[in-house]
């Protein structure tokens, strides 16, 4: 199937830990984007990379890492865990030229 | 600050009759608006856009509709079935360079479609 695929689905874990979270696309977009979908239903962009390299950081705490390895893949390893970073975390991305951009699963992640 | 609002939580439309989805944006440098369907446990799925350019987009039963001059754009479906029951998310983009493009969404609203 040609699509957005993360995992995790689902993430459960205590205040402190490290945790990562992967997206894989095979479209063959150049964009790939991290979102976050809070408690108050917000989705809000984290981050965007082009190509591999970093074009977006929308003043997420650097507790937050965002790694490429290539541009199929965009993964978001996350540090010392809080309560308030649970929520649910969607990778997207998009081809160029285009506004559309095409959503994974999302990966609920629950910090306890 | 939210760019991207709607202000409707939850609407509920009989099956068959119009359901009318509404958004008002403040960022007038937005030039391209889409809708995104979401069911639950599922990632956002697109539905149908528009460019600032356009006041109008149709698609089978959806069609979007733009005010620029109110800031507002507007989703109907008609007519509305059962399998339209989902979470519908505006979004608004401006611009695309490279990579720099991003969406702000609003906040959703529950669309229930009753037989």
């Amino acid at each position: 199937d040609t699509a957005v695929s993360q995992t995790p689905k689902y993430l459960v874990t205590q205040m402190g830990n490290d945790k990562s979270i992967k997206c894989e696309q095979n479209l063959g977009h150049d964009t790939m984007y991290w979102y976050k979908q809070d408690s108050k239903k917000f989705l809000k962009i984290m981050f965007s990379y082009n190509n591999k390299e970093l074009i977006i950081n929308e003043t997420v705490p650097n507790r937050f890492s965002p790694k490429s390895p290539d541009k199929a893949h965009l993964n978001l390893h996350i540090n010392s865990l809080e309560l308030g970073d649970s929520a649910v975390y969607f990778c997207a991305s998009r081809p160029a030229g285009s506004y559309e951009q095409y959503f994974g699963p999302g990966t609920r992640l629950t910090v306890t | 600050d939210q760019q991207v609002k709607q202000n409707s939580p939850s609407l509920s439309v009989q099956e068959g009759r119009i359901s009318i989805l509404n958004c008002d944006y403040t960022n007038s440098m937005f030039d391209y608006f889409l809708w995104y369907k979401k069911y639950p446990a599922e990632g956002p799925t697109f539905l149908i856009s528009i460019s600032s350019i356009k006041d109008k987009n149709e698609d089978g039963r959806f069609t979007v509709f733009l005010n620029k001059s109110a800031k507002h754009l507007s989703l109907h479906i008609v007519p509305s079935q059962p399998g339209d029951s989902a979470v519908y998310f505006c979004a608004a983009s401006r611009g695309i360079i490279q990579g720099a493009q991003k969406l702000v969404f609003g906040q959703g609203t529950r669309l229930t479609i009753n037989p």
